[in-house]
């Protein structure tokens, strides 16, 4: 199972949005609407930010947006603020194997 | 409050196993499943495989399948991964995490983490 393919990196300034793709295939991102997508800041676990590929856990901004079409995802973060600059993973679900794929990872720059 | 709680930290020779444990509290343990993903230094998350913690059914990354081992002992709510021939390649930290059933790639939350150092 091959990662799904994301930007390296993304930036953008304070108030602004930015918005990260994660491409995967038919049977992976296109096939369900089991894509989540995950905020890293150094040193930390992962934190789970989108799932289901819209939706929001409990306590998580709604500057953060998650969207789908095809085969490929978006994570959207509007009103950039400082503390938004993370690594950010997509994850997922692939298929008839039961298994999860992950993205390569995007680090976003808040400038 | 929900929580994953990892063993700590192990240095391991080349060749040999290493077993990370997760240890559930605030949630029935068996009412959700406990996946393993790792992390090597400045790299992505990679999935490694979960397991069912109801009926201990497991599905491994086929780039472990051989190597890697997931466990769970319901009644001390604690899931295990045991990972055999080391070699440095596997010097990462160890990550464990909760998913539903119903959607096994929404992960939370996460265990704290074990770093496993691959060394001679």
């Amino acid at each position: 199972q091959s990662a799904l393919t994301q930007p390296p990196s993304a930036s953008g300034s304070p108030g602004q949005s930015v918005t990260i793709s994660c491409s995967g295939t038919n049977n992976d991102v296109g096939g369900y609407n089991f894509v989540s997508w995950y905020q890293q800041h150094p040193g930390k676990a992962p934190k789970l930010m989108i799932y289901e590929v819209t939706k929001r856990p409990s306590g998580v901004p709604d500057r953060f947006s998650g969207s789908k079409s095809g085969n490929t995802a978006s994570l959207t973060v509007s009103r950039l603020e400082a503390d938004d600059e993370a690594d950010y993973y997509c994850s997922s679900f692939a298929g008839n194997n039961l298994h999860v794929v992950f993205g390569g990872g995007t680090k976003l720059t808040v400038l | 409050q929900v929580q994953l709680v990892q063993s700590g930290a192990e240095v391991k020779e080349p060749g040999a196993s290493v077993k990370v444990s997760c240890k559930a509290s605030g949630y029935t343990f068996t009412s959700y499943a406990v996946h393993w993903v790792r992390q090597a230094p400045g790299q992505r998350l990679e999935w490694m495989g979960w397991i069912n913690t109801a009926n201990e059914n497991t599905k491994y990354s086929q780039k472990f399948q051989g190597r890697v081992t997931i466990t769970r002992d319901t009644s001390a709510s604690t899931a295990y991964m045991e990972l055999s021939s080391l070699r440095s390649e596997d010097t990462a930290v160890y990550y464990c995490a909760r998913s539903t059933y119903y959607d096994i790639s929404r992960f939370g939350p996460w265990g704290q983490g074990t770093l496993v150092i691959v060394s001679s």
